[in-house]
């Protein structure tokens, strides 16, 4: 089976950097996917880690570390749009379809 | 590119109804999923397809069909709707290559069951 974990809320203001951590259990992991979602909106993805390492694009980052089963997103320069809901997730090897979804953040961006 | 289209985007049933979620990409992806989310939840996987004419249960099958009859279409069928099944239904599907993993989701139907 598999289960993902990562904190319900982060709240920060404008300007600032945010990470949102994703613990997973997996029985075969190819790698870790992240996606944001705005309220009332679908869920676009964001980022992929199948290696170890940090993967940047533009404001947003994210990290992996396969020994650790552990990764983050990291959202920096924050800005008023980033007020959204974001989701670690990976794919069953055994399933090759499936990806699961970890519960969600909610990153709240004050000004 | 329409990407991933859902009809209806809006649905009210009542309980013990049937109905069909239509799902269609023009990508060409092989891999195609239903979710279903609840209020303040995150997604959780119906059913899935690996190729037309495959399938397989997710977490949450019960009280859904689905089939597979050709690579753009995967239609989500409620046998008899209840208010448990009341929620935002996204369907989606995904591409593999090149060392990238991209799910592509529709829009989403939202379904309310009284």
């Amino acid at each position: 089976g598999q289960s993902l974990e990562q904190p319900s809320e982060v709240t920060a203001v404008e300007g600032a950097i945010v990470q949102i951590n994703c613990t997973y259990q997996t029985s075969g992991f190819y790698g870790l996917s992240w996606y944001q979602q705005h309220d009332g909106g679908a869920p676009t993805f964001l980022s992929y880690n199948a290696l170890d390492g940090l993967e940047e694009t533009g404001r947003f980052s994210s990290f992996l570390s396969r020994s650790d089963s552990y990764g983050y997103l990291l959202l920096q320069e924050l800005q008023m749009k980033d007020s959204a809901s974001y989701f670690c997730a990976v794919r069953d090897l055994d399933s090759w379809g499936k990806l699961q979804f970890g519960a969600g953040t909610q990153v709240v961006v004050t000004p | 590119n329409a990407g991933v289209t859902q009809t209806p985007k809006f649905q009210v049933l009542k309980t013990g109804q049937s109905m069909t979620l239509q799902c269609a990409q023009d990508m060409n992806h092989e891999y195609m999923s239903w979710y279903r989310q609840d209020p303040g939840m995150g997604l959780r996987l119906i059913h899935y397809s690996v190729g037309a004419g495959i399938t397989d249960q997710g977490e949450v099958p019960n009280g859904y069909n689905v089939s597979r009859s050709t690579t753009e279409d995967f239609p989500l069928r409620l046998l008899s709707a209840a208010p448990s099944q009341t929620s935002v239904y996204f369907c989606a599907s995904s591409i593999h290559e090149g060392g990238t993993d991209t799910q592509y989701f529709g829009p989403g139907t939202r379904l309310t069951v009284l």
